[in-house]
């Protein structure tokens, strides 16, 4: 049992370039999540998914984004990157449940550390 | 909507002396409280949550906080720091925001431990 594993754990871009984060968690988890970490900030949600095939903004939702073709997978995508998206970036996922989503913790990942020069 | 404050940025303890890390929170609904831990490099890990059972919630590493409904406050503590203990540690409140229910972090307090 893995957890939650996200690839690539480091990636250094050029402006303008594009990539895809890719989550992965096999607990069967219905919501998956994708946050950024920066420095005083604490993690700020980029956008989040609450079972496969649908997806919804967070916090923070500009210049990225989300698909969820499959439970298990969850992938965050940058078509342009830019110097503002260097930072940490976590997946996580937790249960639904009857008592709600918020009752269950939320499982992370070990992140992806993006810069953008 | 629902809101962590996280008072102090840095703490730093004597290994041995007691760990207090301050929260407090803003709920419109009973909340349910996490305190999570980062340790260098690594992902967030669950210590302890409330979920209005007892208000003393005991976690893991023998930390435990507890939840005080008139200060709003969700303080973690643990008697006697080790120097494991070193790491950035995270409040969040599990809230209905955009009508979905979603976790809301606090900036976190990173704690040092010295020898």
């Amino acid at each position: 049992n893995a957890g939650v594993t996200q690839t690539p754990k480091f990636r250094v871009l050029k402006t303008g370039q594009s990539m895809t984060l890719l989550c992965a968690q096999d607990m069967n988890h219905e919501y998956m999540y994708w946050y950024r970490q920066d420095p005083g900030m604490g993690l700020r949600l980029i956008h989040y998914s609450v079972g496969e095939g649908t997806t919804a903004k967070g916090e923070v939702p500009d210049g990225y984004n989300v698909s969820r073709l499959k439970k298990q997978n969850f992938l965050l995508g940058l078509e342009s990157a830019a110097p503002s998206q260097t930072s940490v970036y976590f997946c996580a996922s937790s249960l639904q449940g009857r008592a709600g989503p918020r009752f269950y913790e939320q499982y992370f990942g070990p992140g992806t550390r993006l810069t953008v020069t | 909507a629902q809101s962590v404050t996280q008072l102090g940025s840095h703490v730093s303890v004597s290994e041995g002396a007691l760990v207090l890390l301050r929260c407090n929170y803003s709920s419109s609904v009973p909340p349910y409280l996490f305190w999570y831990v980062q340790y260098p490099n690594q992902g967030l890990q669950l210590l302890l949550k409330y979920t209005s059972a007892a208000t003393l919630v005991k976690g893991i590493n023998g930390f435990e906080a507890e939840f005080k409904k008139s200060e709003t406050s969700f303080h973690l503590t643990k008697p006697s720091a080790h120097m494991s203990d070193a790491a950035e540690y995270f409040c969040a409140v599990s809230g209905l925001q955009g009508g979905s229910e979603k976790l809301v972090f606090g900036k976190g307090t990173k704690l040092t431990v010295n020898p």
